[in-house]
């Protein structure tokens, strides 16, 4: 059962484009959704996230938009570089506001390339 | 300040042993999470630590099992390996139940 569907599984953009990753949930209890970014052989390294009471969330060249009614959540990375080039993960929790025990579940993950 | 540390880095092992990997969170956390990657795949959650019990725990078998020890640090055990448990090992860790920060992770081979 996946909970938190991602796609497309890769992409391949110019430098200075600007890759939309995008996933959708089914759990509504969900209340926190981060973004991760794993180069090879690394671990997954927080980029940014964003909780369901604001729709749109920006740090530096990264944003987030944020559709509570239709499931929905988006990357957006504005100016690419070929440093950008690694997996991007979305990932969703639920209990921050509970105070209840929470795991991550993550997305199945989005190959981005950016060329020169 | 040190990030999520995880030793060691690459481990082969053959079916049917035991392995035993660990994990140092960063400092000020307290909560420690288990996550197994498979290649190409997304971090499946295996279990969560805190004040030293396992606190929420994902579809794994019983041949998974963990402690957290007084200094937050943490181990997995995997037990009577199987070929299938080749993986990237990824430990994060958390203040509570804010922001998860992962460690590089552990390779495990299994031949």
């Amino acid at each position: 059962q996946q909970q938190v569907k991602q796609s497309p599984q890769s992409l391949i953009v110019q430098k200075g484009g600007i890759p939309i990753i995008n996933c959708a949930y089914e759990n509504t209890a969900f209340d926190y959704f981060p973004w991760y970014q794993q180069f090879p052989g690394k671990g997954p390294a927080l980029l940014i996230a964003i909780r369901p009471d604001v729709s749109e969330k920006k740090e530096g060249r990264f944003t987030i938009s944020f559709n509570k009614s239709a499931k929905q959540f988006s990357l957006h990375i504005m100016d690419s570089q070929p440093g950008d080039s690694a997996t991007y993960f979305c990932a969703a929790k639920k209990g921050f506001n509970t105070g209840t025990a929470s795991k991550l579940t993550f997305g199945t993950g989005t190959r981005l390339q950016v060329t020169l | 300040d040190a990030g999520v540390t995880q030793s060691p880095t690459h481990l082969i092992k053959t079916r049917g042993q035991q392995v035993t990997l660990r994990c140092s969170p960063k400092s000020g956390h307290d909560t420690v999470s288990w996550y197994q990657q498979a290649l190409g795949q997304g971090p499946q959650f295996i279990f969560q630590y805190y004040e030293e019990e396992e606190r929420q725990r994902g579809n794994f078998p019983d041949r998974f099992s963990g402690h957290q020890f007084p200094n937050y640090s943490s181990e997995l055990n995997v037990n009577a390996l199987l070929l299938g448990d080749s993986a990237l090992y990824l430990c994060a860790s958390s203040f509570s139940l804010y922001e998860q920060y992962f460690g590089p992770g552990t390779r495990l081979t299994v031949t």
